[in-house]
């Protein structure tokens, strides 16, 4: 399977503790994105890479969350502390990273976090 | 929060119907594109519209963008029961290659 992976699909924990989720782009992919989306909603924006650079992070990602791509291929993202509102999918997308106006991004399956 | 608005939310037809959904959204654009997403799995991309472009084709699908109303439309030719799914339109902004997406338009399609 050439797509986007993710590890692991599903996971509950209690409030307090840390998590960490990853991410495997499709292999030749410069570009990483990590998207949260909570039920009935759209996916809303985290953050993205461009190899391993975080180039954009979005207000929603408070410092209880962190992501790295240490050298350019996975990625991981870290909740530390837990709360109740982290409950939800969070997805990870990647493109090409050739178009400077934007490109298709393709999604993975998604992490399920619930926090109980 | 969200920049694009879909309509309408929710839609169910009969399989062999057309399906038609409409995105608008609110500040300028590099490209906007539709994705499917089956329920509580990850999101499948249908088709990338660029700004300069007014209308594009992929099998069953047919996508228009008006970048002076702000508007998209996806139409979906001759339904099946496997159209069942959410979809949702996504906008990336000049200078950025962030997306943002709608709250998306459940289909479902009667067989």
């Amino acid at each position: 399977d050439t797509g986007v992976s993710q590890d692991p699909r599903h996971k509950i924990t209690k409030r307090g503790q840390n998590v960490t989720f990853r991410c495997d782009p499709i292999s030749e992919h410069n570009r990483l994105y990590w998207y949260r989306q909570t039920l009935g909603q759209g996916p809303e924006f985290l953050t993205y890479f461009q190899n391993e650079a975080q180039l954009e992070k979005s207000r929603l990602l408070s410092d209880r969350f962190s992501a790295e791509r240490p050298k350019g291929s996975f990625s991981t993202l870290e909740i530390q502390r837990t709360e109740q509102g982290d409950s939800a999918m969070y997805l990870c997308a990647s493109s090409l990273g050739q178009e400077p106006k934007g490109e298709t991004q393709y999604f993975g399956p998604g992490t399920r976090l619930l926090v109980l | 929060s969200q920049q694009g608005e879909e309509d309408p939310q929710a839609l169910s037809i009969q399989e062999g119907e057309n399906a038609t959904m409409n995105c608008s959204y609110k500040t300028s654009i590099n490209n906007l594109q539709w994705y499917r997403q089956n329920s509580g799995r990850g999101l499948v991309h249908l088709i990338l519209i660029r700004s300069n472009e007014r209308e594009k084709h992929s099998g069953r699908l047919r996508v228009t963008l008006d970048t002076s109303k702000k508007s998209s439309s996806l139409l979906i030719t001759a339904s099946r029961a496997a159209d069942t799914a959410s979809y949702f339109c996504a906008t990336a902004g000049a200078g950025s290659y962030q997306l943002t997406f709608g709250k998306g338009t459940k289909l479902s399609v009667i067989p």
